[in-house]
């Protein structure tokens, strides 16, 4: 099946900082979600993007569909921002699933 | 709120115990899903429902049993469970377009522990 690898697995961040998490999968894909776990456990979808830019206030994401890779870029970090990070990419055609990375644990510290 | 609740969000059951999670969505999609996630893991799939109809099951052990009556509405029935099964439970749903872009939203979790 298609790989998710996710980078760095861990990030620490001072409030007011920028990130850039980073998503890499094997395959061509015709889905790929950014999803923002918080710590209570509900996973909130940031972004649907299997390829190209979008921007949602502080965050924004990107997409490059023939290098297999997406960014998830996160602005003035606020502690708010703290919680788990994943992506998710679908193949598409029949009984295509969406399979997650392990994630990115985001810190951001007052 | 994301449009898609579950209930209980925590749950403490005995390994002899029967109990059963809910999922409600209130978004028109045509699909459902279980998921499970452990401590240290990967969001794992275990079921999905298109149009009431399972058409996935990830290998799950018979001591979970989901039922779906309709598109709106999912659960997950549990008894004989082991320690193991200790997990957050995940329900989504999606607008199944057939083209394998399934756009989830997720619930809040319910939160099971098996003493």
């Amino acid at each position: 099946g298609i790989q998710v690898e996710q980078s760095p697995p861990d990030l620490i961040l001072q409030e007011g900082a920028n990130s850039t998490l980073r998503c890499n999968f094997s395959d061509s894909v015709n889905n790929l979600q950014w999803f923002h776990q918080n710590p209570w456990g509900q996973l909130i979808n940031l972004f649907y993007i299997p390829s190209g830019t979008k921007q949602n206030g502080r965050l924004s994401a990107t997409t490059v569909a023939t290098e297999r890779y997406s960014l998830l870029y996160i602005s003035s970090s606020q502690t708010t921002d703290s919680g788990v990070y994943f992506c998710a990419v679908e193949r598409g055609g029949a009984n295509s699933k969406l399979t997650f990375g392990k994630g990115i644990t985001l810190s951001v510290r007052p | 709120e994301t449009g898609v609740t579950q209930t209980p969000r925590h749950l403490v059951m005995g390994m002899t115990n029967k109990k059963s999670l809910k999922c409600e969505q209130h978004l028109g999609h045509n699909a459902m899903y279980w998921y499970k996630q452990s401590a240290k893991k990967p969001l794992e799939l275990m079921f999905v429902y298109n149009f009431k109809e399972q058409t996935e099951n990830n290998s799950v052990p018979s001591r979970f049993s989901p039922e779906c009556p309709n598109s709106s509405h999912l659960f997950l029935h549990l008894h004989t469970l082991q320690p193991e099964d200790s997990a957050l439970y995940l329900c989504a749903s999606s607008h199944n377009r057939g083209n394998g872009a399934n756009v989830l939203t997720f619930g809040a979790g319910s939160r099971l522990t098996v003493l």
